[in-house]
């Protein structure tokens, strides 16, 4: 079973439109959540880590353990927001990474 | 100040062949990663490494896979007697010593593995 999901395998939104890419997880310890990015030709970087509680290129993420959920919400799409994000878990501290499928966000102008 | 890099970056080979991946971590980052990544699939995470050591090795697909890591610096990936489903983009990433939570993985930019 996944232990990270990411439900939508595509998404599409308008310029300006709110976005949420989902992200739910299975883990029984105290969680490590990250948002991986990956632009067209280039690398898959960082994007936010959930224990800086930081807002970068205007994306946030809040960890609900409730729900075990850690859905990336953006409030306007700009078309450079287009690429392919992944929700990864950290287990053991760092030893093991789990990523998800990844979505892929596309921004229509 | 050169990131993680990773040769080759392509790769074709016969089925049965033995491969070897290298991955160049950023200078310092004493903790490195490899990953797989196949068509359509997300990422899977195969080995890590602390300095030369792997703790855990479940991570590897089959007894085929290997991983070193000398001098707590360059690592390399084997794969032997490939297979065409080992065909995948292998990435490699590095990290500061430390709590994940404050070490962001710093990503090379892959090697397309494809066994014909």
């Amino acid at each position: 079973a996944q232990r990270v999901t990411q439900p939508e395998k595509l998404l599409s939104v308008f310029k300006g439109a709110p976005v949420e890419l989902k992200c739910n997880y299975s883990y029984s310890g105290s969680p490590e959540l990250f948002w991986y990015v990956q632009y067209s030709r280039q690398r898959l970087q960082l994007l936010l880590r959930h224990i800086s509680r930081e807002s970068i290129k205007g994306f946030t993420a809040d960890l609900n353990k409730g729900e075990t959920s850690f859905h990336l919400k953006k409030p306007f799409a700009q078309e450079e927001d287009s690429a392919m994000y992944y929700c990864a878990l950290s287990e053991n501290y760092g030893q093991n990474f789990v990523f998800g499928p990844g979505t892929r966000l596309s921004v229509l102008p | 100040g050169a990131g993680v890099s990773q040769s080759p970056s392509n790769k074709v080979t016969e089925k049965g062949k033995d491969v070897e991946l290298r991955c160049d971590p950023i200078s310092g980052h004493t903790a490195l990663y490899w990953y797989r990544q196949s068509l359509g699939q997300g990422l899977e995470f195969l080995i890590y490494f602390q300095g030369n050591s792997a703790p855990d090795k479940s991570g590897l697909p089959s007894d085929r896979f290997s991983a070193e890591r000398t001098g707590g610096s360059v690592s390399t990936l084997t794969i032997q007697r490939t297979q065409q489903e080992d065909s995948a983009v292998y990435l490699c990433a590095s990290s500061l010593v430390g709590r994940s939570s404050y070490n962001e993985q710093f990503f090379g930019p892959g090697t397309r593995l494809t066994v014909l």
